[in-house]
């Protein structure tokens, strides 16, 4: 178990509120990412962490920040939310498998968004 | 540049019957491939994974998945399926630390 937990599990909000949501580990995990789910798309990724202060944009980050202010936290904060941002957001980790040395994604319970 | 692409976007089978998910990849180097299972409203967990060892992988559940180089494919397997197989499947490849591509998932229907 990598410990991950997202907090708020459901939101609902109104366009063009401010979002924050919280991915906390436990595992002192290096490696931090969010991602969002949507119907007919996977999983893409929005950004991701590679230390405290350290991130970089994925393929969809537009109208989202990032922060890492501590190895354990990494929030993704929608400034002024819109309904395309509706979506399933899942927090991962990736840890080393110790039989192969593959780096491996671990994934939070995901945190439901819908924006009105 | 890497892609996945699953061939089907819904199987349904009869319980106790072969389950084939397809999964078809492009990669420049050597990736790593990944079979994630999302069970509904739950988040993914891991079914097995290929980082150039054996070819042939074994997972959870009696899932298995053979790599195939020639043919770029990552196909999934398992010889009888069960109900509680029903779920959303996730073919994934990675060519680094931080680069993972998801396929856009196979929904797996199992009939009674």
């Amino acid at each position: 178990d990598a410990g991950i937990t997202q907090s708020p599990r459901h939101k609902v909000t109104e366009t063009g509120t401010p979002v924050t949501l919280r991915c906390h580990q436990t595992e002192n995990h290096r490696y931090m990412y969010w991602y969002r789910q949507d119907p007919g798309h996977g999983l893409r990724l929005i950004h991701y962490s590679y230390g405290v202060k350290d991130t970089d944009k994925g393929e969809v980050s537009d109208g989202y920040s990032v922060s890492r202010s501590k190895t354990e936290d990494f929030l993704l904060t929608l400034e002024s939310a819109t309904s395309s941002q509706t979506s399933v957001y899942f927090c991962a980790i990736t840890q080393t498998s110790s039989n192969s040395g593959a780096n491996v994604l671990t994934f939070g319970a995901g945190s439901r968004l819908t924006v009105l | 540049a890497q892609s996945v692409t699953q061939l089907d976007s819904h199987v349904s089978v009869s319980e106790g019957t072969p389950v084939l998910l397809r999964c078809n990849y492009s990669s420049s180097y050597s990736p790593s491939l990944f079979w994630y299972v999302q069970h509904p409203n739950k988040g993914l967990q891991l079914l097995l994974k290929y980082t150039s060892a054996a070819t042939l992988v074994k997972g959870i559940n009696g899932f298995e998945a053979e790599f195939k180089k020639s043919e770029t494919s990552f196909h999934l397997t398992k010889p009888s399926a069960h109900m509680s197989d029903a779920a959303e499947y996730f073919c994934v490849v990675s060519e680094g630390t931080y680069k993972y591509i998801f396929g856009t998932g196979t929904r797996l229907k199992v009939l009674a």
